[in-house]
């Protein structure tokens, strides 16, 4: 195990709602990334939080927000839910130093259906 | 184009068997991390290996390794003496430097299924 949890495991929503998904990071770590993976392809990076604040993000919209806590734990905000945002959603967290960062550990997802 | 490519979606492999999972990678970037994530049913990322464009040695860690050609632009996993454990989706990722957030770009997956 990688030390880094998330919760709830599962969550059913309906369209129109928002939701919020949370991340423990790995002790010693002090980043923590998203990702979206939809049934049959390979994560997507939403973003990476580093120090409380954004430090990336990839091609998904605004309604797509998140937060980074002083404990390096972190939340995922999803508003206006569609249903293609069913997915299992990932975080990852590591340890940057500088420009080097290490490598990343995976949670074990939380599973969103949409309906 | 496609920055990693996973050219078999699913592969079998007798157990006990070597077993070689195929990954093309594309960038212009000099700096760059290659990573291997394994994924069962549970959903769980794990890591596996990672290669840096500057290594001159293929990565290793027990029964994984790491074929990289960096003229061809591939990195290939090659794992031994298969186990039925090892049945799970096989992903190849690479981290670029001058990519903001440290992403990891992840290619489509291999599902590997090990026979008894």
């Amino acid at each position: 195990e990688t030390g880094v949890t998330q919760s709830p495991t599962h969550l059913i929503k309906t369209r129109g709602q928002q939701v919020t998904l949370r991340c423990s990071s790995q002790s010693g770590h002090n980043t923590v990334s998203w990702y979206q993976q939809a049934l049959g392809q390979g994560p997507q990076f939403i973003f990476q939080y580093y120090r409380e604040e954004e430090n990336g993000r990839g091609n998904f919209p605004p309604r797509f927000s998140g937060l980074q806590f002083p404990n390096y734990s972190s939340e995922l905000n999803v508003n206006a839910l569609e249903l293609d945002d069913s997915a299992l959603y990932l975080c990852a967290s590591s340890l940057l130093t500088g420009r080097r960062q290490e490598t990343q550990y995976f949670g074990p997802g939380t599973r969103l259906l949409v309906l | 184009a496609q920055k990693i490519t996973q050219t078999q979606p699913g592969m079998f492999v007798q157990e006990k068997e070597a077993v070689t999972l195929d990954c093309t990678y594309d960038t212009s970037d000099p700096s760059y991390g290659l990573f291997w994530y394994k994924q069962p049913s549970s959903g769980e990322m794990i890591f596996l290996i990672y290669q840096g464009s500057y290594d001159q040695q293929n990565a290793t860690e027990g029964r994984y390794s790491l074929n990289f050609q960096k003229a061809r632009k591939s990195a290939n996993l090659v794992i031994s003496a298969s186990q039925l454990g090892d049945s799970a989706m096989y992903f190849c990722a690479m981290r670029e430097a001058n990519n903001a957030g440290n992403m990891l770009t992840f290619g489509g997956g291999t599902r590997l299924m090990v026979k008894p």
